[in-house]
């Protein structure tokens, strides 16, 4: 199946700080999705984004789908970034259904 | 904002019992999922269920998992006989449409087994 991996696997930022994470993937994407998990374990969806660039506030991700990455921009970062960030994709592939999910990143966001 | 509603939010059950995990996806929503995410690790598909079946499953859905939506607003995940390493958070999401993609996600339920 479709491999999923996410860089870094830990970030620790102060407050105020950009960052970017990255998620690379084994295959061909239809559907790339980034989620954000905060620390009382609630997944939030941030973008659908299987190609191109979006932005949402001070979050922004862009999907290179030709060279399998994909990358979320967290601008002027705020204590309540804190949490587990991850990418899902489903491959060209697959069926209609499954979200594969890569190995998250750890955000800590400190004063 | 309508949200995917999941029911109870903690679980502790002993070995070998039966458990029943609740979901309300949002109402007009047609694709149904569990998920579940081990202590620290990532999520992982277990089952998707469209139109009163299911559609896929993941090789953790064995035949001790089971789902169900028994009327128009409910969708269960069952699990026969527990064990040990069952232990998770559960995840229900839901779809609207197969061209939307967007995936919505409930609080989660976490079960201990004991």
């Amino acid at each position: 199946g479709i491999q999923v991996e996410q860089s870094p696997p830990d970030l620790i930022l102060q407050e105020g700080a950009n960052s970017t994470l990255r998620c690379n993937f084994s295959d061909s994407v239809n559907n790339l999705q980034w989620f954000h998990q905060n620390p009382w374990g609630q997944l939030i969806n941030l973008f659908y984004i299987p190609s191109g660039t979006k932005q949402n506030g001070r979050l922004s991700a862009t999907t290179v789908a030709t060279e399998r990455y994909s990358l979320l921009y967290i601008s002027s970062s705020q204590t309540t970034d804190s949490g587990v960030y991850f990418c899902a994709v489903r491959d060209r592939s697959g069926t209609a259904s499954k979200l594969t999910f890569g190995t998250g990143t750890r955000l800590q966001v400190t004063l | 904002e309508p949200e995917v509603t999941q029911t109870p939010s903690h679980q502790v059950t002993q070995m070998g019992q039966e458990v029943i995990l609740r979901c309300v996806p949002i109402s007009n929503h047609l694709y149904f999922y569990w998920y579940r995410q081990i202590l620290g690790q990532k999520v992982e598909f277990l089952v998707s269920f469209y139109n009163n079946e299911i559609s896929e499953k993941s090789e953790i859905f064995d035949d001790q998992f089971s789902v169900e939506r028994p009327d128009g607003s409910n969708f269960t995940l069952k699990i026969r006989s527990t064990k040990l390493e069952d232990s998770a958070m559960y995840f229900c999401a839901s779809r609207k449409s197969l061209l939307s993609e967007k995936l919505f996600f409930g609080s989660g339920t976490q079960l201990s087994v004991l």
